[in-house]
């Protein structure tokens, strides 16, 4: 079936410093979602993305759809501590409802 | 507004049993999916339910089961429960049953089977 992966698996890094992970699938999608996830919680929806090439940013946050429309990234610029969690992309499979998700990428922000 | 609500937050139960757990969606949602998040893993598609019919079922077996009503919640039911049940369970709104819409969650339901 669709898989999404999620790269890098876990990334440690500085306050102040900048952050990319990206997504990739076999198959094409027309939507990307990128979600964030703090411990025990439910994911909260950081950006929607709708259009191949489409590039959209939402505070410090900036994703972009992949020309390809079989990957997308995400960009977090000066990173704090807030910023930890794991970050989830997700697409659904043509036609339908349901959501597959990346298997995350863990964010540590050292202060 | 309020945003996706779930019940219970956490909960305990032994092989065996079974369990209901319930969602409303955002006013005004007329979708809800049900998830299944095993601590390190994202979240498995488990069911979608529109205008109170399913619209996809994912690869989970016959004792889940889930029904939506009038009001458009949801309550998604497991029988004879596994340690393997264990997980986050997240209950998901969206406004449309497919094509670009975007997916709010609610704060998920901890199952512990022991």
């Amino acid at each position: 079936g669709q898989q999404l992966n999620q790269s890098p698996q876990s990334m440690f890094i500085q306050e102040g410093e900048d952050v990319s992970m990206n997504c990739t699938s076999s198959s094409i999608f027309n939507t990307w979602l990128w979600y964030k996830q703090d411990p025990g919680e439910g994911p909260v929806l950081l950006i929607a993305l709708y259009k191949a090439g489409e590039l959209t940013s939402n505070g410090r946050l900036t994703a972009q759809f992949g020309i390809t429309r079989k990957d997308s990234f995400l960009n977090i610029s000066a990173s704090i501590p807030s910023d930890v969690g794991i970050y989830f992309c997700a697409g659904p499979p043509s036609n339908t409802g349901k959501l597959i998700f990346g298997q995350g990428t863990t964010l540590q922000v050292k202060p | 507004d309020a945003g996706v609500t779930q019940s219970p937050t956490h909960l305990i139960k032994t092989r065996g049993q079974h369990v209901t757990l319930r969602c409303s969606p955002i006013s005004g949602h007329k979708s809800v999916s049900w998830y299944q998040q095993v601590l390190g893993q994202g979240p498995q598609f488990i069911f979608q339910y529109y205008e109170k019919e399913e619209r996809g079922r994912g690869n989970f077996p016959d004792r889940f089961s889930a029904r939506q009503f009038p009001n458009y919640s949801s309550e998604l039911n497991v029988n004879a429960l596994l340690l393997g049940d264990s997980a986050l369970y997240l209950c998901a709104s969206t406004l449309r049953s497919a094509g670009n819409t975007e997916a709010f969650f609610g704060q998920g339901t901890r199952l512990t089977v022991v």
